[in-house]
């Protein structure tokens, strides 16, 4: 059973940067798999954010790319997420999961509230 | 990209069978056998149901079962149970080697 725990501030100021960690347990991010972060705001669907593979290798949604960096710290088994630039727009419960190429999510982190607000 | 779409909601009986879609494009849903369904109950996180079109992971029940036909794909709920009472959204990988949601579907068991 592969774990996930997202952690990192739950208020962030507009025009500030967002950034969340993703710690996994019981399996190693070296091993496989893409990594992932989605987003869901309040009342709202499923937004995926990006993905990243365990050499760094990273792919964003388009309408996020200009203001998202992923990155991997293999030593620490989590990996990360930087938005910046946010708004109101970006209040969501963000997700962390592991993901086969291309395809599923099976494991998924509790998920972590983040506001912007000033 | 544009959300894949899938009706606002579906409702049924107990021990009724009902069909959600989930509409894309040849780009996405249309183009590759990479779409997944997932559940997911209120303040909860998504729990995967179907991957790659019509695969259940272990543990899923064989009530759940996935297609596919074109650029529109579809999650069957058989023998409708109250516990199915969620919300339902579908994913694919696009032709830009990313991901899209589903607009997301309410399940209401009457």
């Amino acid at each position: 059973q592969v774990q996930l725990q997202e952690s990192g501030p739950g208020l962030v100021k507009p025009s500030e940067t967002l950034s969340l960690t993703c710690a996994v347990s019981t399996y190693p991010i070296s091993s496989g798999y893409y990594w992932s972060w989605i987003r869901q705001p309040p009342g709202k669907g499923l937004e995926w954010i990006g993905n990243i593979d365990h050499s760094g290798s990273t792919n964003y949604n388009p309408s996020l790319k200009s203001r998202v960096t992923i990155s991997v710290d293999t030593s620490k088994n989590q990996f990360s997420l930087k938005l910046n630039s946010v708004t109101a727009a970006d209040t969501a419960m963000y997700y962390c999961a592991r993901s086969a190429f291309g395809s599923y999510s099976d494991y998924w982190g509790q998920g972590t509230l983040v506001t912007v607000s000033s | 990209q544009s959300a894949l779409t899938q009706p606002a909601s579906v409702s049924g009986s107990p021990g009724q069978s009902i069909t959600i879609s989930c509409t894309g494009t040849s780009s996405d849903v249309g183009g590759y056998n990479y779409v997944s369904w997932y559940q997911q109950y209120p303040g909860k996180a998504p729990k995967l149901m179907i991957y790659e079109v019509s695969n259940r992971p272990s543990g899923v029940s064989n009530r759940f079962s996935g297609s596919k036909s074109g650029n529109t794909a579809s999650l069957t709920i058989s023998g409708l149970q109250a516990e199915d009472e969620a919300d339902y959204s579908c994913s694919s990988y696009t032709s830009s080697n990313t991901r899209v949601f589903g607009t997301g579907t309410k399940v209401t068991v009457l």
